[in-house]
């Protein structure tokens, strides 16, 4: 069965620092890949989205990911972290259907210290 | 366009009440879906609609969650006779259909509270 694991439940970093956020999948063929965010209340913004092609993708808000097949990972990176961008970051593979049937990951909160 | 519409956003019943939540999605966007958040958790998939079609329904739909989009546009959610553990966010997200996976976009949730 598809699965996403985001290993680290809370983060935080200074801001100005750099951020990796971690996502690893279970899927049986190439993966649909997405990265949101989620502000408090709030529904769910997307970053950035890997469907072929370039390994590393760019999204909204200066963040980007790296798909690497061989260690079923799409970690999401930040070079520089500004404190609006303490959310909650769900990882998200598409399932068979050809349609948006998500599976997400539990999520990590990112704090953000000044 | 002013995105995905959910309606209330918040809402608090008693245990066994019966509740309705309405979704209005992105006009063009003929795929709709529907989504459960826990405290702490990622959402989970509950439903999909192409068009006024409910094309697939998760397991964790009891017969106690009906859903529906008559029209193939709004969407409502209600459930029925109401227990605490269904308390949650409950997202609504749309997507059009032009090829495979696109973006899904979400609204803003509504938050259930079963006391």
């Amino acid at each position: 069965a598809q699965s996403v694991t985001q290993p680290d439940i809370h983060i935080t970093v200074s801001e100005g620092a750099s951020l990796e956020l971690r996502c690893n999948y279970s899927y049986g063929a190439t993966p649909y890949l997405f990265w949101y965010v989620q502000s408090p209340g709030q529904g769910l913004q997307l970053l950035l989205k890997y469907f072929s092609g370039d390994t590393l993708v760019q999204g909204i808000k200066g963040f980007e990911a790296e798909f690497k097949r061989s260690q079923s990972s799409f970690n999401l990176r930040k070079p520089s972290v500004h404190w609006s961008d303490a959310a909650e970051y769900f990882c998200a593979v598409g399932a068979p259907g050809g349609y948006n049937k998500l599976i997400f990951g539990a999520g990590t909160r990112l704090a953000v210290h000044p | 366009d002013t995105g995905v519409s959910q309606d209330p956003r918040h809402k608090i019943t008693k245990r066994g009440q019966n509740v309705t939540f309405r979704c209005d999605p992105i006009s063009e966007h003929n795929r709709l879906y529907w989504y459960r958040q826990t405290l702490g958790q990622g959402p989970e998939f509950l439903t999909y609609f192409q068009n006024e079609a409910q094309l697939e329904k998760s397991r964790l739909l009891s017969d106690r969650f009906s859903a529906e989009r008559p029209k193939g546009s709004f969407s409502t959610l209600e459930i029925q006779r109401t227990e605490q553990g269904d308390s949650a966010m409950y997202l609504c997200a749309s997507s059009s259909l032009t090829g495979g996976i696109t973006e899904a976009f979400f609204g803003q949730g509504t938050r259930l509270t079963v006391v």
